[in-house]
């Protein structure tokens, strides 16, 4: 029944690691969101995907790969871990862009990621 | 600059009493969306009501209503009949003009409802 789930919910990993987080939603909608909360538990978005095509990628490291093999799905893939990186990661989810109702985001979970 | 503002980091009420948390946006796009969630102390974030700038009336889903004021650039959250449940951070958000649906998020109010 979950409509946005993410994996893992907690992350624990050394700095210099790389790491991947996994998020897929059941809700049909075309447009897939990765956001991040930092310990302020500021939420600034990081990338979007519209059917599996990258639209949003605001300024973040290229260290922060994503990947959308469908449209149910985006995972977020980190290179490199650094101490900085330590936050939630939020996936989001929402029907195809438009000036409705429609566009409200669905959030997952998080991920709670620790760099060591 | 900013293009979402609460003035308000932290908040307090009496259960049952109503509540208004404060949001201003700016921007200078005519057709925009501006949203609110709710985030408890388990993390996840909630949608709770969202208001488009061409709406004629003021949103509502049960206890919450938006008190949207155009001309003053303010989508204020009200919560009526407050209970222990809502004590959680609050977050405005716009939708970014033209820009693919990007949410542009406020700095959040924490709400602590007492008994």
């Amino acid at each position: 029944d979950t409509a946005v789930s993410q994996t893992p919910k907690y992350l624990v990993t050394q700095m210099g690691n790389d790491k991947s987080i996994k998020c897929e939603q059941n809700l049909g909608h075309d447009t897939m969101y990765w956001y991040k909360q930092d310990s302020k538990k500021f939420l600034k978005i990081m990338f979007s995907y519209n059917n599996k095509e990258l639209i949003i990628n605001e300024t973040v490291p290229n260290r922060f790969s994503p990947k959308s093999p469908d449209k149910a799905h985006l995972n977020l893939h980190i290179n490199s871990l650094e101490l900085g990186d330590s936050a939630v990661y939020f996936c989001a989810s929402s029907r195809a862009s438009g000036r409705d109702r429609g566009e409200t985001q669905y959030f997952g979970p998080g991920t709670r990621l620790l760099v060591l | 600059a900013q293009k979402i503002t609460q003035t308000q980091p932290g908040m307090f009420v009496q259960e049952k009493e109503a509540v208004t948390l404060d949001c201003t946006y700016d921007t200078s796009d005519p057709s925009y969306g501006l949203f609110w969630y709710k985030q408890p102390s388990s993390g996840e974030m909630i949608f709770l009501i969202y208001q488009g700038s061409y709406d004629q009336q003021n949103a509502t889903e049960g206890r919450y209503s938006l008190n949207f004021q155009k001309a003053r650039k303010s989508a204020n959250l009200v919560i009526s009949a407050s209970q222990l449940g809502d004590s959680a951070m609050y977050f405005c958000a716009m939708r970014e003009p033209s820009f693919y649906n990007k949410l542009i998020f406020g700095a959040g109010t924490r709400l602590a409802v007492h008994p």
